[in-house]
């Protein structure tokens, strides 16, 4: 099966850098990609990782190591609204009609402090 | 970005009975998702929709719990059945976005069985 862990809980300063991981145990994916979700929210796209090595998007940067089954999500610059829930999710390909089908790893609660 | 409207967003539900959420989309999908979130958990994918074709759904999911209809490109609807207290979750509806790896969703049924 397919299983993508991550921390059940982060906790940072605001200003500070703090970087969420994520471990998977899966392949066959076409990328990686992060989602954060604000309580009571929906889920919003952050990043996608095709290739190995790292994407800078702003304040975040996620980073995918296929050789070690790994990827991870950087956060610089912490805000209080940074505060969340955010996802790891890996891509499979849809043989007919193209598109997304994504399977989303445990999740992270981001919590910043001041 | 799309808009992605659902009803209800939200309802409390008595065991035994069945519930029907809807799912809008502002233009036209080939595809349409639906995933559930139970609480403080991750998303699940329950079934991938196409128009005029039955749904392809996931390990653990079955058409005659969770029958879902897509009549036409804008519209699905997926119906909870006979649900338990184990059915209250958020079911989320989504579609993919432009970009890899990303997906649009809904803001969420939050259903409660009783």
């Amino acid at each position: 099966g397919q299983s993508l862990e991550q921390p059940s809980e982060v906790t940072a300063v605001e200003g500070a850098i703090v970087q969420i991981n994520c471990t998977y145990q899966t392949s066959g994916f076409y990328g990686l990609s992060w989602y954060q979700q604000h309580d009571g929210g929906a889920p919003t796209f952050l990043s996608y990782n095709a290739l190995d090595g790292l994407e800078e998007t702003g304040r975040f940067s996620s980073f995918l190591s296929r050789s070690d089954s790994y990827g991870y999500l950087l956060l610089q610059e912490l805000q209080m609204k940074d505060s969340a829930s955010y996802f790891c999710a890996v891509r499979f390909p849809i043989l007919t009609g193209g598109g997304n089908k994504l399977t989303f790893g445990t999740g992270t609660q981001l919590k910043v402090e001041l | 970005s799309a808009v992605i409207s659902q009803k209800p967003s939200r309802d409390i539900c008595q065991r035994g009975t069945s519930l029907t959420i809807q799912c809008q989309v502002d233009s036209q999908v080939t595809m349409m998702f639906w995933y559930r979130q139970q609480p403080g958990q991750s998303l699940t994918l329950i079934a991938t929709a196409n128009q005029g074709s039955e749904a392809t759904y996931e390990s653990g999911f079955v058409i005659d719990k969770f029958p879902i209809s897509r009549p036409n490109l804008t519209f699905s609807t997926l119906t909870v059945s006979n649900m338990s207290p184990e059915d209250s979750s958020i079911y989320l509806c989504s579609i993919s976005g432009r970009a890899d790896g990303e997906l649009f969703f809904g803001e969420g049924s939050r259903l409660t069985v009783l």
